[in-house]
């Protein structure tokens, strides 16, 4: 079936070091495919999407490519802050009206 | 098993009439939230509640109501207020406190007749 495999934590990093998450998804037909971040006491909030194949979605810093030849949504930072310490959710979304979320991700940055 | 329970998968409902939607979990977790997924624009927060008895509003509230009187329950109301209510409808839970992963319901896709 359809999923959402992303690679475990916790992640603990130093500032300004490099983050990449894994994610690699499974589905029979074209997803979108979306990184959630939830900050600490928040709900969870939309870091950037991609509807394509070789789309590039980025914001605050991050980057992920739509590959889909290997069909992963690795999300990416060349330079980490404190205030990046979070859970990230990679997150795939086939018809509009389901959702597959992977198991999250925790990132703290130290100074 | 733990986990949260959404039901039901589809609801339909006519234009005008308040509904209800159900959401419990027997995690024994504190914060329960609402999201809403329209196709192409990712999930929003309508409502979040990190305590019983106690919530507050997401980014997209107008024309929602919830109320968290036990712990295991948050039930959502989409009230004929909301302009536009058919959408995809994701109930999640966590451990009270910081760097808590969300556990996300199957969901309910509401339909306005």
């Amino acid at each position: 079936g359809d999923s959402v495999t992303q690679m475990e934590g916790p992640v603990t990093l130093s500032e300004e070091a490099c983050l990449t998450i894994n994610c690699t998804y499974t589905a029979t037909g074209y997803p979108s495919l979306f990184w959630y971040v939830q900050y600490p006491g928040e709900g969870l909030q939309l870091l950037l999407k991609a509807t394509k194949a070789d789309d590039k979605g980025s914001n605050k810093g991050f980057e992920a490519t739509y590959r889909k030849e290997t069909t992963s949504f690795h999300l990416e930072k060349g330079s980490v802050q404190v205030s990046d310490s979070a859970v990230y959710f990679c997150a795939l979304d086939l018809t509009g009206n389901q959702f597959y979320f992977g198991t999250g991700t925790s990132l703290t940055v130290i100074p | 098993d733990g986990g949260i329970t959404q039901s039901p998968k589809y609801l339909f409902r006519k234009e005008g009439q308040n509904v209800t939607l159900s959401c419990e979990q027997n995690l024994n977790h504190d914060a329960m939230y609402w999201y809403r997924q329209d196709p192409g624009q990712g999930l929003r927060l309508i409502y979040y509640s990190q305590i019983v008895n106690d919530f507050q509003k997401g980014d997209i509230a107008e024309g929602y109501s919830v109320s968290r009187e036990k712990k295991e329950s948050f039930p959502l109301t989409v009230t004929s207020a909301q302009k536009n209510p058919t959408a995809f409808y994701l109930c999640a839970s966590s451990i009270a406190g910081d760097s808590q992963p969300q556990h996300f319901g199957d969901g309910t896709r509401l339909s306005i007749l």
